[in-house]
């Protein structure tokens, strides 16, 4: 049974810059949320996705977008890259209504 | 808001004792989940245990267990036994059951604990 699976692993950018990231969800699950984790700090919510729509959002700019495909897969995009977006970007994928979330290993952004 | 406090920023416990992690909750919702996800150097998040806050009996995995005390907001984190694969960071977690914003995880600071062998 495939867990979560997040690519690219490490990904360094230039101020300005844009940039994607994608999820795969844990066989079976229909719903990805996406969070950001700063050094040192919990994960925060970003969005969540749902039947291809965004279903939630925390308090993030409109630079950070995402889109969930027919397969359930996900993408996260942030445009026009700071400094302070530098974090570890984690996906989860739940069921819809079932409150557990399981996480993929994250992808490491720098943005230098 | 809901807030999640984790006022223990770094724990350490011998191989084989017993530690406790605590966390407290603000919140005016009835109906919600309380979590506990550990996140080992590797930075994989891995779900520990689960709890509703409908269920007044304590959840348990194997030597894993929370004390709930829904009053008080309070939900720690019980390790039996501890092992050197515990060493990680601990987050304390909290999500709606329902209404605008559930099940979206909102997150304490971590505590890091320290196995010592």
């Amino acid at each position: 049974d495939a867990g979560v699976t997040q690519s690219p692993t490490h990904l360094i950018k230039t101020r300005g810059q844009q940039v994607t990231l994608r999820c795969s969800p844990k066989s079976g699950h229909d719903t990805v949320s996406w969070y950001q984790q700063a050094l040192g700090q919990g994960p925060q919510f970003i969005f969540q996705y749902y039947e291809e729509e965004e279903r939630q959002r925390g308090n993030f700019p409109d630079r950070f977008s995402g889109h969930q495909f027919p397969n359930y897969s996900s993408e996260l995009n942030v445009n026009a890259l700071l400094l302070g977006d530098s974090a570890l970007y984690l996906c989860a994928s739940s069921l819809v209504g079932l409150s557990e979330q399981y996480f993929g290993p994250g992808t490491r952004l720098t943005v230098t | 808001a809901q807030t999640v406090t984790q006022s223990q920023p770094e724990m350490s416990v011998q191989e084989a004792e017993t530690v406790t992690l605590s966390c407290t909750y603000d919140t005016s919702e009835n109906n919600y989940y309380l979590f506990w996800y550990k996140q080992p150097p590797s930075r994989q998040m891995i779900l520990v245990i689960r709890q509703e806050a409908y269920k007044q009996q304590n959840a348990t995995e194997n030597r894993f267990s929370v004390n709930f005390q829904k009053a008080a907001k309070s939900f720690s984190l019980k390790i039996s036994d501890s092992q050197l694969g515990d060493t990680a960071m601990y987050f304390c977690a909290y999500s709606r059951g329902s209404g605008a914003g559930s099940y979206q995880l909102t997150f304490g600071k971590g505590t890091k604990l320290s196995v010592i062998p």
